[in-house]
């Protein structure tokens, strides 16, 4: 199976503008995580879509959000960028039964910079 | 609420020495999984291994291998033979099905030195 893919691999944008991230998971997993990583604070959850509804969120400001597709695909849409936003965005999807203890498999991320 | 550290921040060694990254959790659950990932300097995270609290089996593959204890609340990775390739940022994760959402330790940044 092919694993997960997430477009575009590298994204700048300045301060303002809003940016939008898209996630495929791996074939049959239904569960999609999105994961915020700089190195000042590591890794961070930032949501969990499952069956195209959010199951989780993690504390991030309502300028970002996310949505899951009927074939699974996600996006992620951060708006009003602020220089803090540079990041990894990483996007991991769980097996088939999306049991929230299954294995993560993670994509290759997308890096974000803010200027 | 649920807490991994990884008190380790980076980690240099000569390749073939043997290395420890060591994690501990905090949980009040009773179930709840752990994990490693590997994350070399392509971003990706790699999964390496999943273990559940009841399962305190040490895992053993290749020159990987994982000594889990409830009894310190740890679960370290050992890398016997370092190579180069070993190269990256290793992290150590837990979820519990309470607390349904995965919490990642900061990582521990391996160097191995040819």
């Amino acid at each position: 199976k092919a694993g997960v893919t997430q477009t575009p691999r590298y994204l700048i944008k300045t301060r303002g503008q809003q940016v939008t991230l898209s996630c495929s998971p791996i074939s049959g997993h239904r569960s999609v995580s999105w994961y915020q990583q700089t190195p000042g604070q590591g890794l961070q959850f930032l949501f969990e879509y499952f069956s195209e509804t959010q199951r989780n969120k993690g504390n991030f400001p309502g300028r970002f959000s996310g949505r899951q597709f009927s074939n699974s695909r996600s996006e992620m849409n951060v708006s009003t960028l602020e220089l803090g936003d540079s990041a990894l965005y990483l996007c991991a999807s769980r097996g088939e039964r999306g049991a929230i203890t299954d294995t993560q498999y993670f994509g290759p991320g997308t890096r974000l910079t803010v200027l | 609420a649920q807490k991994v550290t990884q008190a380790q921040t980076e980690i240099s060694v000569v390749e073939k020495e043997d290395v420890t990254l060591d994690c501990v959790y905090e949980t009040r659950d009773t179930t709840y999984y752990l994990f490693w990932y590997k994350q070399p300097p392509s971003g990706e995270l790699v999964f390496l291994i999943r273990r559940n609290s009841f399962d305190e089996q040490n895992e053993i593959s290749g020159r990987y291998s994982w000594n889990f204890q409830k009894s310190t609340s740890s679960f370290n990775f050992t890398i016997t033979a370092s190579q180069v390739v070993d190269s990256a940022v290793y992290f150590c994760a837990l979820i519990s099905g309470g607390y349904q959402k995965v919490t990642f330790g900061t990582g521990t940044k391996l160097q191995v030195i040819p």
